[in-house]
């Protein structure tokens, strides 16, 4: 099984609104509404903030939100802040395993 | 609150097994409202699915570990471990144990990890 498609970076001004995409097949992403996006700020464990496509955890910033179309994941931050700067991953289910994107790192200019 | 801390050597020798445990407290690892599993992230890399097991002991791994892993329970202690049989250099990698609510392909909770080199 092949990772799913990010790309490796991003990038936005304080304020604006970023897009990143996460690219499956219809094997995994095109298949089920079961992927979710991970935020892992520098030296830190990774972080839920995307599951089930459009749903946040409890003490997300609703900054962030999330949408599918067939094969392709997008999370998109809006109202860049500084402390948005971190790498991002996605991942969703395969049948009967789960599978990760590259991770994009999102830097705020 | 749920927490998880990661524990084991950090150095593993080539050929070896690699064995890690997670101690898991703020709720049992008998409960059925989360799966337990590992994610490993290579130096500088992405990160890695290695497998979830559920609290009765269902077990689902990534295919391209399974010859090699093993995950298992400990109630007694609240702990759940990995093993990963015959490393190699590849296996170097930071190493998570997390919790997933309900369904094994969110991870809720994770650890802070821990770092394991394989060397000769």
């Amino acid at each position: 099984q092949s990772a799913l498609t990010q790309p490796p970076s991003a990038s936005g001004s304080p304020g604006q609104s970023v897009t990143i995409s996460c690219t499956g097949t219809s094997s995994d992403v095109g298949n089920y509404d079961y992927v979710s996006w991970y935020q892992q700020l520098p030296g830190q464990a990774p972080k839920l903030i995307i599951y089930e496509v459009t749903k946040r955890p409890s003490g997300v910033s609703d900054r962030f939100s999330a949408s599918k179309s067939g094969n392709t994941a997008s999370l998109t931050v809006s109202g860049l802040q500084a402390e948005d700067e971190a790498d991002y991953y996605c991942n969703s289910f395969a049948g009967s395993y789960v599978i990760f994107g590259g991770g994009t790192k999102l830097t705020v200019l | 609150q749920l927490q998880l801390q990661e524990s084991g050597p950090g150095l593993v020798k080539t050929s070896e097994t690699l064995s890690l445990t997670c101690t898991v407290s703020g709720d049992s690892i008998s409960s059925s409202t989360y799966y337990w599993g590992w994610i490993r992230q290579p130096p500088g890399k992405g990160l890695e699915w290695i497998g979830s097991i559920s609290y009765s002991w269902a077990t689902y791994y990534n295919p391209s570990l399974k010859s090699r892993v093993t995950m298992s329970l400990d109630t007694s202690k609240n702990q759940f471990s990995l093993r990963l049989t015959s490393v190699t250099a590849t296996d170097t990698a930071v190493y998570y144990c997390v919790a997933s609510k309900y369904y094994y392909y969110h991870m809720n909770v994770w650890g802070q990890g821990t770092t394991v080199t394989v060397s000769s």
